[in-house]
């Protein structure tokens, strides 16, 4: 079975532009969800989607945002890109059939430099 | 909120040494609990997981153990080898798929 894949790998964009991350989910898989990790702050909970719905929303600011598509395709996106948004960000999946924690299988994720 | 904490690093250990990263948690209600590895320019890996208290997981060769009393789930390693040097992190989740993860424990194992 093939893994989360991430599209793109790596990014340079520049402040004040915004930016979309695509993630395809293990077959099967219908939870989604996307970490952002940084040397000073580790690793963070972004949001998680399940059959097209966001279910859970971690503290980051409305300029970050995502979705999923009916074949639980996901994108996020990040609108006015600041210095601070340089990141790689991390999509992981799981076979999430009721809603308890079940392990989630990462993607190789995507490295975003803002300049 | 939930939160966990790990050992800082680095650990640094000869091949064939035994090996302890420690991770206590603090959570409302009763977490699940994990051990993810992320090797350099890589994603990470589900090492292992547990579910409920007392519980053992274990994966090509590491274990840990569920302590609700100590509120713990320490990793362990009889003897460490050299492809083992990556980052570990511990992880707990009390539901919909939010991972809390801990700060990380780079280990350098050398030959």
């Amino acid at each position: 079975k093939a893994g989360v894949t991430q599209t793109p790998r790596y990014l340079i964009k520049t402040r004040g532009q915004q930016v979309t991350l695509s993630c395809s989910p293990i077959s099967g898989h219908r939870s989604v969800s996307w970490y952002q990790q940084t040397p000073g702050q580790g690793l963070q909970f972004l949001f998680e989607y399940f059959s097209e719905t966001q279910r859970n929303k971690g503290n980051f600011p409305g300029r970050f945002s995502g979705r999923q598509f009916s074949n639980s395709r996901s994108e996020m996106n990040v609108s006015t890109l600041e210095l601070g948004d340089s990141a790689l960000y991390l999509c992981a999946s799981s076979h999430d059939t009721g809603g308890v924690s079940y392990e989630q299988y990462f993607g190789p994720g995507t490295r975003l430099t803002v300049t | 909120g939930d939160s966990v904490t790990q050992m800082e690093g680095p650990v640094t250990l000869s091949e064939e040494a035994f090996l302890t990263i420690n991770c206590t948690y603090t959570a409302t209600g009763y977490p699940s609990l994990f051990w993810y590895v992320q090797y350099p320019g890589e994603g990470l890996q589900l090492l292992l997981k547990a579910t409920k208290a007392d519980d053992k997981g274990s994966n090509k060769g590491f274990e840990a153990t569920y302590r609700k009393e100590t509120t713990s789930f320490h990793l362990e390693k009889g003897s460490v080898q050299v492809s083992d040097s990556a980052v570990y992190f511990c992880a707990l989740s009390t539901g919909f798929q939010k991972l809390v993860f801990g700060t990380g424990t780079r280990l350098l194992v050398s030959p």
